[in-house]
């Protein structure tokens, strides 16, 4: 079946603008995590969704960063005002289980966003 | 001291070798621990997850833990040069934590 997808791969913002990035699940997956990934890093968690409840936003760097996940399957995440140290991969996952712990998660591509 | 941490490497071994790959985590509250792999430029692809205490093999990986050492490993067995690549520590709590990754290559 298809994996997770995520839109645009690659996004170049200039500083100051807004920006949003998709991340369609696997079908069917309660759980949606969002991780930025800096080159030469570990993925950094974000935030966390069980369905479309927002159960952990305790990663989100500063306000300027917002998920959603309205239906409970797609989810956006917006950044406002970019800055030059947003530069990073934006990487989605989800998961079966209702908990982080519960089952593994799958990776979609990645967003590859530029801030100039 | 980061929650989850990994030698950066790179490791190299050379092909048909026992490559070792070591993880230290801090949150004694850790209930899952998984080993993702991640070629340059892509997303990280699952490998092997433990929960238990003890050794799980699945073909040439073994996932080692032992939580009183708050210790977790992959032994690849048999490595190939499509081994090359990052290898990724996650722990699970409350949340996921990554490591920073341990780079290996495994020349012919």
């Amino acid at each position: 079946g298809a994996g997770v997808s995520q839109s645009p791969r690659y996004k170049v913002a200039k500083r100051g603008q807004d920006v949003a990035l998709r991340c369609d699940p696997i079908s069917g997956h309660v759980s949606l995590f969002w991780y930025q990934q800096a080159l030469g890093q570990g993925p950094e968690f974000l935030t966390y969704f069980q369905n479309e409840a927002q159960l952990d936003k305790s990663g989100l760097p500063s306000d300027r960063f917002f998920a959603e996940r309205p239906e409970g399957s797609v989810s956006t995440l917006k950044i406002q005002r970019t800055q030059q140290e947003d530069s990073a991969v934006y990487l989605c996952a989800s998961s079966w289980g209702g908990t982080p712990s519960s089952y593994e998660q799958y990776f979609g591509p990645g967003t590859r966003l530029t801030v100039t | 001291q980061k929650e989850v941490e990994q030698n950066s490497g790179p490791l190299s071994v050379p092909e048909g070798a026992i490559a070792s790959l070591n993880c230290t985590y801090s949150d004694r509250g850790s209930q899952s621990f998984f080993w993702y792999r991640q070629y340059s430029g892509k997303s990280p692809e699952l490998i092997m997850f433990i929960y238990s205490n003890g050794d799980k093999e699945d073909g040439r990986f073994t996932a080692q833990l032992n939580k009183a050492s708050q210790y977790v490993s992959l032994l690849i067995r048999d490595s190939q040069p499509s081994d090359s690549a990052t290898y990724l520590c996650a722990v699970t709590s409350n949340d996921m934590r990554f490591g920073a990754g341990t780079r290996l290559t495994v020349k012919p």
